[in-house]
Formats: structure tokens, C-alpha cells, sequence
């Protein structure tokens, strides 16, 4: 059984360009959730998907969308970078969207906006 | 004002030494989760709890859903303790808020 992965691992931009970063949940995980975490805070809810449709959003612009692949994986995409994009995105996978679920996170890619 | 407040923010202990990080929220939950995060940015869960106290080796969650309140307690602590540990909590099934995390140090 693999764990959850995050492709890449950093990753550097300049403000204005487009950035989509990957995840591949655990195997049976049929929810993905997407966390924000900038240095030296807690990570911040961007939204969830299951089974391929958005399950919530955070407080996050227009700019920030998701996909979820019939295989679980997702994407996070990002368009017009801004400087203050730069931060840790963690994926997390778990069972099912109810809480009492686990959440099994990745290790996360660290954006760096230029 | 933060859903969730930690404290302390940083705690530096001797190893051998017994730890409490304290987790307070303002929302009504679900479930609440104790996290550690090691350097570079890795999160696995520890705990998962919606009443009541759960124990992991040296690891100890409790959790009083009147008082809104949380503790994770670790006993014999080791250098390899050190890592942030964050609190997170569920109001409903696809939300969650964040402690902004406790930066623990054991030293030998």
C-alpha cells in the first residue's frame, strides 16, 4: 500500500504565471483535501474533492481551482501567481469526507513566487 | 480572532521531561485532530478524537468537548519528539481550521 504523494517537491514561479501541482492519494482514498501552510502558520483549508466533484471550499480566490481524476489523484492549480502564493501545499487523503476519517497527508510541494 | 489557539507556540524541553500542549477552539466540532509536522514539511496524524482520551506509547490526547478544550501530553520525551505539533479541528466533514502549531525542542 503506497502512501500519499506530491509531485513536485519545490517549485519556483514568478508573479503572474500559472502553477499546477499533483497529488496522488492513498490507495482506497476516494477524498483529497488541498491545505495552504505559509511559513510559520497552520495550514489553511483550500477545498476538498470526492469522487471527482468539489466537497467544500475555503476562503480562497477563483484563481485557485481542483481537479479529481476517476483514479483519486488530483491536481491543484493556481493562475496569476502573486507573491504571497508562495507557501507549503499539503494534500491530504482519507476514506471519505465524513470526519471521523484519518486524514493521510503528504509531504508537500513549497512554492516559491518570485 | 483564530478558530483554534495554541499554546505555548514554542516549548523547549530535556529529554526525559513530561509535555503538555494545550489546544483551545471556539467552534463546535466533530472531531479534533493532534498533527506533527517534522522540518521540510511531513504531517502524520496522531490523534483523532471526539471525546474522551486516547493513548500511542509515550503519546496521550484527552479532549473536554464542554470546556473546548484540548491536550496532548508526552511522556519520557525524547529528541526525536521534536517537531511542530498542530491542532486542527472538524467542524463539519470537509472543513477544518488549524492551530498555527506548538515548536517543540527536546534536548538531550
Amino acid at each position: 500500500e503506497t502512501g500519499v504523494t506530491q509531485s513536485p517537491t519545490h517549485l519556483i514561479k514568478t508573479r503572474g504565471q500559472q502553477v499546477t501541482l499533483r497529488c496522488s492519494s492513498q490507495s482506497g482514498h476516494n477524498t483529497v483535501s488541498w491545505y495552504q501552510q505559509a511559513l510559520g502558520q497552520g495550514p489553511q483549508f483550500i477545498f476538498q474533492y470526492y469522487r471527482e466533484e468539489e466537497n467544500g471550499r475555503g476562503n480562497f480566490p477563483p484563481r485557485f481551482s481542483g481537479l479529481q481524476f476517476p483514479n483519486y489523484s488530483s491536481e491543484l492549480n493556481v493562475n496569476a501567481l502573486e507573491l504571497d502564493d508562495s507557501a507549503l501545499y499539503l494534500c491530504a487523503s482519507s476514506l471519505n469526507p465524513t470526519s471521523y476519517n484519518e486524514q493521510f497527508f503528504g509531504p508537500g510541494t513549497r512554492l516559491t513566487v518570485l | 480572532k483564530n478558530e483554534v489557539e495554541q499554546s505555548p507556540q514554542n516549548l523547549t524541553a530535556q529529554e526525559g521531561e513530561f509535555i503538555t500542549i494545550n489546544c483551545s477552539y471556539s467552534v463546535g466540532i466533530s472531531a479534533l485532530h493532534w498533527l506533527q509536522q517534522h522540518p521540510g514539511g511531513g504531517i502524520v496524524s496522531l490523534f483523532m478524537l471526539s471525546s474522551g482520551k486516547k493513548k500511542h506509547g509515550r503519546l496521550i490526547a484527552t479532549i473536554n468537548i464542554q470546556e473546548k478544550h484540548s491536550s496532548l501530553h508526552i511522556t519520557a520525551s525524547h529528541p526525536r519528539d521534536s517537531a511542530v505539533y498542530i491542532c486542527a479541528v472538524n467542524p463539519t466533514g470537509n472543513q477544518f481550521y488549524f492551530g498555527t502549531g506548538t515548536s517543540l525542542t527536546v534536548i538531550p
